[in-house]
């Protein structure tokens, strides 16, 4: 089965800093990976999703991550964190392309943006 | 912009009670997710329907826990009776892949949850 570990479950930056989130993945198959961002009391938002095109992937917000099969990671990057960013951040993969769809998520970090 | 529609928001229950959460999906999504976020874990999905039929509710305590789409709309998630263990964040996700099935690239859009305490 599919699994993410995320390194940290906190993590600290000062606004301005670079964010850096880890994720790293376990799949015997190619894998489709995720970041999502949760802010709280709220849902879910799709953040940037790696589906086997580009290796850097683009996201919202001035976010973005690199999928790196040798190190078999996808960590999620920001070169500049402002306030608003602090949330909890779930990396997740996609099992394979058996007629649906099934989301495993990490345990999250909880990204800390002091002034 | 449209959004998954979660009702109640939060609810508060005693064990051995009944309770039921409500869940309207993007229109013309025919994919619909369950999921239960335990307080400092990621989600754990629930159940998955494609259209009105369950497609996978292998983590769905059946004991217990129920889930119909009758319509292939909207959604229902009952838990019948409640435990001091099922206090959690209840997710309600859709997705909308080519030709109405699930792919695994597919975009989760999620709504904005129930909070369960169970007293």
């Amino acid at each position: 089965a599919q699994s993410v570990t995320q390194l940290g479950s906190h993590v600290s930056v000062s606004e301005g800093a670079l964010v850096l989130l880890r994720c790293n993945y376990s799949s015997s198959v190619p894998p489709y990976l995720f970041w999502y961002v949760q802010y709280p009391n709220q849902g879910l938002q799709l953040l940037l999703k790696y589906t086997s095109a580009a290796t850097l992937v683009k996201g919202i917000n001035g976010f973005e991550a690199e999928f790196k099969k040798s190190e078999t990671s996808f960590h999620l990057t920001k070169p500049s964190a402002h306030m608003s960013d602090a949330a909890e951040y779930f990396c997740a993969v996609s099992e394979g392309d058996t007629g649906f769809q099934k989301l495993v998520f990490g345990t999250g970090t909880r990204l800390l943006v002091s002034p | 912009e449209a959004e998954v529609a979660q009702s109640p928001r939060y609810k508060i229950t005693e064990k051995s009670q009944a309770v039921a959460f409500w869940c309207d999906p993007i229109s013309g999504h025919a994919t619909l997710y369950w999921y239960r976020q335990i307080l400092g874990q990621g989600p754990e999905l629930l159940v998955q329907f494609q259209d009105e039929s369950v497609v996978d509710d292998s983590q769905l305590p059946k004991d217990r826990f129920s889930a119909e789409r009758l319509k292939g709309v909207d959604s229902t998630l009952k838990i019948q009776p409640a435990e001091l263990g099922d206090s959690a964040m209840y997710l309600c996700a859709s997705s909308h892949g080519p030709s109405g099935r699930a792919l695994s690239t597919d975009t989760q859009y999620f709504g904005p949850g129930t909070r369960l305490t169970v007293l």
